[in-house]
């Protein structure tokens, strides 16, 4: 069965601090990752995927991850934070693409001025 | 891009009643549909997939009878939760697949439901 675990539970930076949220999967194939991106009751916003090719792929909003398969991970990195990412986080991982998905516990980041 | 909606975007009723979500997709057909439930502070645990024409797929633990997904035409899902009790109070979130093997699913904006 596929699982995601992302360790930080909250995570508090600094405005123009940079930031990397963890994210490691399970997952017996090659995966599909996702992050998405949550605002206090809102729905979730495709920030990137990873399928196959380059392992480092760029989303919206500056951000950007990396996936590595010797780790099983697939971290969420942006060089300089903005008060207005302060939201949860989720990484979630499909079967196959467009699949059901299995997602992690969330990252709650805020943002300090 | 791909829109989807979800109607109504809150909504309160008493123990007891049953209570429809809409899911819809605006500009594009989706041939499946996902059904998520968050609780608060928790991540998406999903509860069912929903094919157009054809019987919901329902994750373990989740009562088919009490939740009930009707995906009659290829731009709307939906979910009715029955005899609502204050413990089904949660966030549901749909989510739309377009056809053709798309590689990614557009997520509605979610329910806020509570039950008194």
């Amino acid at each position: 069965a596929q699982s995601v675990t992302q360790p930080d539970i909250h995570i508090t930076v600094s405005e123009g601090a940079s930031l990397e949220l963890r994210c490691n999967y399970s997952y017996g194939a090659t995966p599909y990752l996702f992050w998405y991106v949550q605002s206090p009751g809102q729905g979730l916003q495709l920030l990137l995927k990873y399928f196959s090719g380059d392992t480092l792929v760029q989303g919206i909003k500056g951000f950007e991850a990396e996936f590595k398969r010797s780790q099983s991970s697939f971290n969420l990195r942006k060089p300089s934070v903005h008060w207005s990412d302060a939201a949860e986080y989720f990484c979630a991982v499909g079967a196959n693409a467009g699949n059901m998905l299995t997602f992690g516990g969330g990252t709650r980041l805020m943002v300090k001025p | 891009g791909a829109v989807v909606s979800q109607h109504p975007s809150r909504v309160i009723c008493k123990s007891g009643t049953s209570v429809k979500i809409e899911c819809r997709s605006l500009d594009f057909q989706a041939t499946t549909m996902f059904w998520y439930r968050q609780f608060p502070k928790q991540s998406l645990m999903l509860m069912a997939t929903s094919n157009e024409g054809s019987k919901a797929t329902y994750e373990q633990g989740v009562e088919k009878d009490k939740f009930l997904i009707n995906h009659a035409s290829l731009t709307l899902s939906t979910l009715t939760v029955t005899s609502a009790h204050p413990e089904d109070s949660s966030f549901y979130i749909c989510s739309a697949r377009p056809p053709g093997g798309s590689d990614t699913q557009y997520f509605g904006p979610g329910t806020r439901l509570t039950v008194l």
